[in-house]
């Protein structure tokens, strides 16, 4: 069975530093991975997703991460953090060849940025 | 364009009650799953219609189910309400079942059990 490791629950940076947070994934065939964002009383938004091809996909909001088979990770990263990217991020994957409806997800990361 | 919406917002139950949870897929979208999401958790995935079928199901009991209906719209049922079904309960509509159609979340219906 497939599972979603994030390290650290809360991640706390100040306005303009780098972001990072890191997700690795048990898995015996390197699944499809993907990044989502959730803000407070709201649903689940897609940040980036890989399935195929380039290992450094590029998402919205300035949001990166690269899928790295021999580590099992898929850490997201974005350069200068900004104010309105407080929120909680969750790491998921599915089985390669089924949908990112059967996806499983990690506890989540919340993000705090500190002016 | 519509995006995926849930009804209600929150809602109150006792143990042992019934609850019916609604979901409107996003316009154009036949496949919605259903996701339960406990506090300081990620969501679970507990069932997927596509085309009025279940098209998969993790790991929880019978009495979670689920109905899709012709124009895609869904409901989410569990019956004899325990304390641990307490959470927010997700749905997220797509197009197809392709891994490379993105998911849409609604915003979710908040579940009390007491």
């Amino acid at each position: 069975a497939q599972s979603v490791t994030q390290l650290g629950s809360h991640v706390s940076v100040s306005e303009g530093a780098l972001v990072l947070l890191r997700c690795n994934y048990s898995s015996s065939v390197p699944p499809y991975l993907f990044w989502y964002v959730q803000y407070p009383n709201q649903g689940l938004q897609l940040l980036l997703k890989y399935t195929t091809g380039a290992t450094l996909v590029k998402g919205i909001n300035g949001f990166e991460a690269e899928f790295k088979k021999s580590e099992t990770s898929f850490h997201l990263t974005k350069p200068s953090a900004h104010m309105s990217d407080a929120a909680e991020y969750f790491c998921a994957v599915s089985d390669r060849g089924t949908n990112a409806g059967k996806s499983t997800f990690g506890d989540g990361t919340t993000l705090t940025v500190k002016p | 364009e519509t995006g995926v919406t849930q009804s209600p917002t929150h809602l109150i139950k006792t143990r042992g009650q019934q609850v019916t949870l609604r979901c409107s897929s996003q316009s154009g979208h036949n496949t919605v799953s259903w996701y339960q999401q406990a506090l300081g958790q990620g969501p679970q995935f507990i069932f997927q219609y596509y085309r009025e079928e279940e098209n998969g199901r993790g790991n929880f009991p019978p009495r979670f189910s689920g109905l899709q209906f012709p124009n895609y719209s869904s409901e989410l049922n569990v019956n004899a309400l325990e304390l641990d079904d307490s959470a927010l309960y997700l749905c997220a509509s797509s197009m197809d079942r392709a891994v490379r159609n993105e998911q849409f979340f609604g915003p979710g219906t908040r579940l009390t059990v007491l």
